[in-house]
């Protein structure tokens, strides 16, 4: 069945940057792009970029643009996401989801603080 | 960027009938920004109910249903149950290929 396992929770500093993995499994991974959604607590969801798993480009919104990268190792059939610069408002919980599937990672809260 | 907007809260009786809708300030929702919907409990993942507008994962309870409606995309809820409770999210997506999310509906059960 279809799996995506994210990395475990993180502590940064403001001004580090951080990276989050999903590993894929139980589909062919290059079919589907996989989308990073973030949740601040209390908060709405927010759509944060996208990558096509096949030819490995990118979208990203607006309000990320420049601080994100979305990257992601076919072999490993893993998508990572990097967010640089980062404040205490990043403080969220990120997902990832090939959002076509209607399958999502279990999150992964990051936390700012200094 | 677009604002999605969606009813910040509704209430539905069990067994009732509760339709959410989900707007574009683009102009009306169509079948082209293929609507998605997004169920949320306290601390779990969102859980995918419906995509393209109308279509049903193998999870999705029978009860929900997506459709378009008077220029919004629409999430309607039949026979309500307690377990419904929950915050509900859509998803539009647009020409820039950069989707965009709503601001959720908290619907309870009451």
């Amino acid at each position: 069945q279809v799996q995506l396992v994210q990395s475990g929770a993180e502590v940064k500093k403001p001004g580090a940057s951080v990276k989050v993995s999903c590993k894929a499994s139980g589909y062919t991974f290059t079919k589907y792009a996989i989308h990073w959604v973030r949740q601040a607590p209390g908060q709405r969801l927010e759509w944060m970029g996208w990558i096509n798993a096949d030819n490995g480009n990118t979208k990203f919104s607006q309000r990320f643009q420049g601080r994100v990268t979305i990257s992601r190792d076919t072999s490993a059939t893993t998508v990572y996401m990097e967010l640089s610069s980062l404040r205490s408002e990043d403080t969220a919980v990120y997902y990832c989801t090939p959002v076509t599937t209607g399958y999502w990672g279990q999150g992964t809260l990051v936390t700012v603080s200094s | 960027q677009a604002v999605v907007t969606q009813e910040p809260s509704l209430t539905v009786s069990p067994g009732g009938t509760v339709t959410l809708t989900c707007g574009s300030s683009t102009g009306a929702v169509t079948s082209g920004h293929y609507p998605y919907w997004f169920q949320q409990k306290p601390g779990q993942a969102p859980r995918t109910l419906i995509y393209d507008t109308s279509n049903k994962h193998s999870w999705t309870p029978a009860r929900f249903s997506g459709s378009l409606l008077g220029g919004k995309a629409a999430l309607t809820l039949s026979g309500a149950q307690p377990e419904d409770e929950a915050e509900y999210y859509c998803l539009l997506s647009f020409s820039d290929a950069r989707p965009v999310f709503g601001g959720g509906t908290k619907l309870t059960v009451l």
